[in-house]
């Protein structure tokens, strides 16, 4: 079955410094992958997403991640995060035709 | 530009009250979803319309309906509400078919006493 894993449930980490969010997936064909971010009271923003090619995407707001099949992974960094990067990350799967899965999240709080 | 409108934002209910959550989308999507969020296990679907005319069950279906009333529009109805179904329930869309992102709204945050 398919599924996504979101080790860190929650992370903590200065401004300014780097920043990676963990995300495994379980699936078996190449997936179609995504990061989401959602701010409180918000709904999911997405941050970037990979379909194919280069396995290094970049996405809005300094973010990107890189598609490791041998890992079944997908990580998502940011070489120095901002005090408005705290929100609550969402890592998905689409598994073809309308089915998505979504890991559950990883909060995000930035110490000034 | 709108994207994909909920309404209400906020509702309370009473246990066996009735009430339907309505979803708009003005991106001309086919596919139209009803996810719930609850914390600690990310988004969930409910249920989910590939294209106008169709509805299918997703991962929590039970307690819910779901109105697909045209290419625009799609509603999540709870017949008896439960305490259990106190959530926040988010509708996205996206284009036909191809690996396409869903475009989500800001969601609907329920509460059922």
């Amino acid at each position: 079955a398919q599924s996504v894993t979101q080790p860190d449930i929650h992370i903590t980490v200065s401004e300014g410094a780097s920043l990676e969010l963990r995300c495994n997936y379980s699936y078996g064909a190449t997936p179609y992958l995504f990061w989401y971010v959602q701010s409180p009271g918000q709904g999911l923003q997405l941050l970037l997403k990979y379909f194919s090619g280069d396995t290094l995407v970049q996405g809005i707001k300094g973010f990107e991640a890189e598609f490791k099949r041998s890992q079944s992974s997908f990580n998502l960094r940011k070489p120095s995060v901002h005090w408005s990067d705290a929100a609550e990350y969402f890592c998905a799967v689409g598994a073809g035709g309308n089915q998505f899965y979504f890991g559950t999240g990883t909060s995000l709080t930035v110490i000034p | 530009n709108a994207g994909v409108t909920q309404t209400p934002k906020f509702q309370v209910l009473k246990t066996g009250q009735s009430m339907t959550l309505q979803c708009a989308q003005d991106m001309n999507h086919n596919s139209m979803y009803w996810y719930r969020q609850d914390p600690g296990m990310g988004l969930r679907l409910i249920y989910y319309s590939a294209s106008e005319g169709t509805t299918d069950k997703g991962e929590v279906p039970n307690g819910y309906n779901v109105s697909r009333l045209n290419k625009r529009e799609f509603s999540l109805r709870l017949e008896s509400a439960a305490p259990s179904q106190t959530s926040v329930y988010f509708c996205a869309s996206r284009p036909r078919g191809g690996p396409g992102e869903l475009f989500f709204g800001e969601g609907s945050r329920l509460t059922v006493l």
